[in-house]
Parts: C-alpha cells; structure tokens; sequence
C-alpha cells in the first residue's frame, strides 16, 4: 500500500468555477477525513465518512461544498463556485475506526487550490 | 476558546539541546493525543500518540500528558537541524481530531 493518495497535487482555477479532488486511502482503513489549512493554521475539519456513510460536517462546509464516498473507498470534494478565500491546502486523511480510543491520522500529499 | 491551543513560536534551540512543545486542550473528555510533524509545503506526519497520563518514549520523543491539567507535551532530546518543522498538537474528541495552530521550532546547527 503507497498510503493515501490525493489527486491532483495543485489546482488553479479562476474564482466562480467549479473543482473536483479526489482522494484515495489506505485500502484496509474505514475512515475517511477532509480537512482544510490555510497558512499559519492547523488543519480545520470539513467531514468525515465511515465506511461510504458521510457522518459528520463542519458548519465551516458551505453549501458549495459537497464531498461523496460512494462506494467507501475514494472520496471526492467538490467545491461550487469557488471564491477567493476557498484558497487553501486541501487534506484527506484516513484511519480505522476503533470504539476506545482513535488511531491517529494518515494524511495524504494534499491538493493545493488557488483561486485566482 | 479554541479546542487546542499552542505557542505558535517560534522556538529556536541550538543543534543537540532539548526542544520542549507545549499544549492544551479544552474538552475534558478528550480520549487521544498525537503529536505530528509538518515540514513547510508539505502535509502533516504522526509521529507521537498517547492515550493514558504520564510519559511514553520513542526514540528521541517522549509525549508527556496530564489530563488533570488538560495539558500534552512533546520533548525532542538531541535535536537536529532535520527536526526543523511545525509541531502540530491533535486531540481527538468524539469522531474528529482538533488541531492547534502549531509551533514552528527551528534547530540551529
């Protein structure tokens, strides 16, 4: 296994389009995230999927945004319409789910959005 | 009040000495801790977790958590200039992880 896969690795677009990333994780884990960074920041959480069930999300996710895991392997994020301060390091993480305590993350390479 | 919250630096320490990161968090019902190391433009890499109070060692890391205190820390023995990085802190609360802003630590040869 190459780890989580994220693709493409950098994505500009002019604002008011639309993009699509994809994301692949490591095959044996459950659990599926996408988080956001800006500069200066840490990562901030947008959803998470378990299996191809999308179980939580963000109120920092606006309607423009939309991420599906159909079959409960890769993921995709879809941004509408994007603007200016949609700008910013695109994560997808996975782990296996555990009832006790969580397993740490493994994050992908990212996908790099500006918005031009 | 920010779920996890770090000095953002940054912090210089000379090649050889003791890097010390620090950490709090706000919900007492935090389970997990994970320590993971950002280089610039690149994404972040878990490289400490612990679950339970006290010190857990691996190699030149030991993660030190108090619940009590709602506190986690990461010491770099030995530092070397390689260990040159943002040092994200990450708690995980319910199903999500909660990431502090980071501290940038620089090991000057």
């Amino acid at each position: 296994d190459t780890g989580v896969s994220q693709n493409p690795r950098h994505k500009i677009t002019k604002r008011g389009q639309n993009v699509t990333f994809r994301c692949d994780p490591i095959s044996e884990h459950n659990r599926l995230y996408w988080y956001r960074q800006t500069l200066g920041q840490g990562p901030e959480f947008l959803t998470y999927f378990q299996n191809e069930a999308q179980l939580e999300k963000s109120r920092l996710l606006s309607d423009r945004f939309s991420a599906e895991r159909p079959k409960g392997s890769f993921s995709t994020l879809e941004i509408q319409r994007t603007e200016q301060g949609d700008s910013a390091m695109y994560l997808c993480a996975s782990s296996l789910a555990d009832r006790t305590q969580g397993y740490g993350y493994t994050f992908g390479s990212g996908t790099r959005l500006t918005v031009v | 009040q920010k779920e996890v919250e770090q000095n953002s630096g940054p912090l210089s320490v000379p090649e050889g000495a003791i890097a010390s990161l620090n950490c709090t968090y706000s919900d007492r019902g935090s389970q997990s801790f994970f320590w993971y190391r950002q280089y610039s433009g690149k994404s972040p890499e878990l490289i400490m977790s612990i679950y339970s109070n006290g010190d857990k060692e691996d190699g030149r890391f030991t993660a030190q958590l108090n619940k009590a205190s709602q506190y986690v820390s990461l010491l770099i023995r030995d530092s070397q200039p390689s260990d040159s990085a943002t040092y994200l802190c990450a708690v995980n609360t319910g199903n999500q992880f909660y990431f502090g802003t980071g501290t940038s630590l620089t090991v000057i040869p």
